[in-house]
């Protein structure tokens, strides 16, 4: 166990809705990133929240957006979802803002566009 | 082209065999090298880290990286069929914020 802790662990929505996913690091991290993983892309970094503020920003789309608020957990928005939204979204965290080689990943959120 | 390219396999090995991992990648700036382990329906577990060129042991587990060649792996001694798992390669430059992955290798330790 990472840790880290993510909800719900399985999303089914319609085309076109709006779902949030949650994301609670390991105590005493600062860093909150998101990735998603695709069969065909692999894992791919969304964004980076660092004590509450974007720090990095990777492959995401602006239908997308996140937020990390004072206690230090973060969400995920995914909105106007599509086909290809369906993935399994992973949260990681680590204690520092930069240097990014030691994250803990969650457990994973698998989301369904049906 | 990926930044990262690794193998997907399938790799399937008897349990007591040395397996070996490999990743190739085309970005110079990367200086730190990470493999993670996920099992089905898991999150990625952070198995080790190394930084610029070398190996480092950590049990079972040995991690290479040559710069030079741009090419990283990760030796599994005397296999277990719990070492059952896709491995991720992932890596970073200095300082930045992001990992950047390979898309794993499957893993099957028979019995």
């Amino acid at each position: 166990d990472s840790g880290v802790t993510q909800t719900p662990k399985h999303l089914i929505t319609a085309t076109g809705q709006r779902v949030t996913l949650r994301c609670s690091p390991r105590s005493g991290d600062l860093s909150v990133y998101w990735y998603q993983q695709s069969l065909d892309q692999g894992l791919q970094f969304l964004i980076q929240y660092y004590n509450g503020e974007e720090r990095a920003k990777g492959n995401i789309l602006e239908r997308f957006s996140a937020q990390q608020f004072p206690d230090l957990h973060s969400e995920l928005n995914l909105s106007s979802l599509e086909l290809g939204d369906s993935a399994l979204y992973f949260c990681a965290s680590s204690a520092g803002g930069t240097g990014a080689y030691e994250q803990y990943f969650g457990p994973g959120t698998r989301l369904t566009v049906t | 082209q990926k930044e990262v390219e690794q193998d997907p396999g399938p790799l399937s090995v008897p349990e007591g065999a040395i397996v070996s991992l490999n990743c190739t990648y085309s970005n110079s700036a990367f200086q730190y090298f990470m493999w993670y382990r996920q099992y089905s329906r898991k999150g990625p577990e952070l198995l080790m880290y190394t930084y610029s060129s070398g190996n480092k042991e950590d049990g079972r587990f040995t991690a290479q990286v040559d710069k030079s060649s741009k090419y990283i792996s990760l030796f599994i001694r005397d296999s277990q069929p719990s070492d059952s798992a896709t491995y991720l390669c992932a890596m970073t430059p200095t300082g930045a914020n992001n990992l950047f992955f390979g898309t794993g290798t499957r893993l099957t330790v028979i019995p």
